[in-house]
């Protein structure tokens, strides 16, 4: 299995709070990513990285931000959580080379009440 | 813009029947990869399979096999001999040649296997 966790796993959290997940690799990719899954809407693209301080906007990336200060951190921050953020979060990890397959963390349930 | 369309939202089918997950994808690129996930229920993602655009020929491995047509845009997904291990919500992948490997998925297709 690839080396990623997720942390927390799991996290309950009201309105308007501040929330932070982590994603931490020990393979060494260059190409780190946020996703949220919802139903009904598969998988979607929050934000990416593709080196230390390089990242940038996904498909649903509004209410998010992201950091990447180390290779093997990557961290998702909703800076004032709102309900419509309730989702399971998965990060995943790719390797260099031309559309190398993700692997993904164990993902992580948020509920914001 | 790309994107991938799985029609069925829900498969159920007895143990030991043959199921086809069907997958569509619109691209302009010329050059892409096609990817399946399985996600049982315990949650994690797995990787199943990529293909790129250029191999069109079909794989098969153990009890699944994956078909892939460029000319009808699809990629599908049987398993032979279903067993209720199988049970899962599997997605279908696309990524273009773009910086970054990145991914567009499909809504995904829940499939029950009973017993």
């Amino acid at each position: 299995d690839a080396g990623i966790t997720q942390s927390p796993r799991h996290k309950v959290t009201e309105t308007g709070t501040p929330v932070t997940l982590r994603c931490h690799q020990t393979e060494n990719h260059r190409y780190m990513y946020w996703y949220r899954q919802d139903p009904g809407h598969g998988l979607r693209l929050i934000h990416y990285s593709y080196g230390v301080k390089d990242t940038d906007k996904g498909e649903v990336s509004d209410g998010y931000s992201v950091s990447r200060s180390k290779t093997e951190d990557f961290l998702l921050t909703l800076e004032s959580a709102t309900s419509s953020q309730t989702s399971v979060y998965f990060c995943a990890i790719s390797g260099t080379g031309e559309s190398q397959p993700q692997h993904f963390g164990d993902g992580t349930r948020l509920s914001i009440l | 813009a790309q994107k991938v369309t799985q029609a069925q939202t829900e498969i159920s089918v007895v143990e030991k029947e043959d199921v086809t997950l069907d997958c569509v994808y619109e691209t302009r690129d010329t050059t892409y990869y096609l990817f399946w996930y399985k996600q049982p229920p315990s949650g994690e993602l797995v990787f199943l399979i990529r293909r790129n655009s250029f191999d069109e020929q079909n794989e098969i491995s153990g009890r699944y096999s994956w078909n892939f047509q460029k000319s009808t845009s699809s990629f599908n997904f049987t398993i032979t001999a279903s067993q209720v291990v199988d049970s899962a919500v599997y997605f279908c992948a696309l990524s273009g040649i773009n910086a970054g490997n990145m991914l567009t998925f499909g809504g995904g297709t829940r499939l029950m296997v009973k017993p």
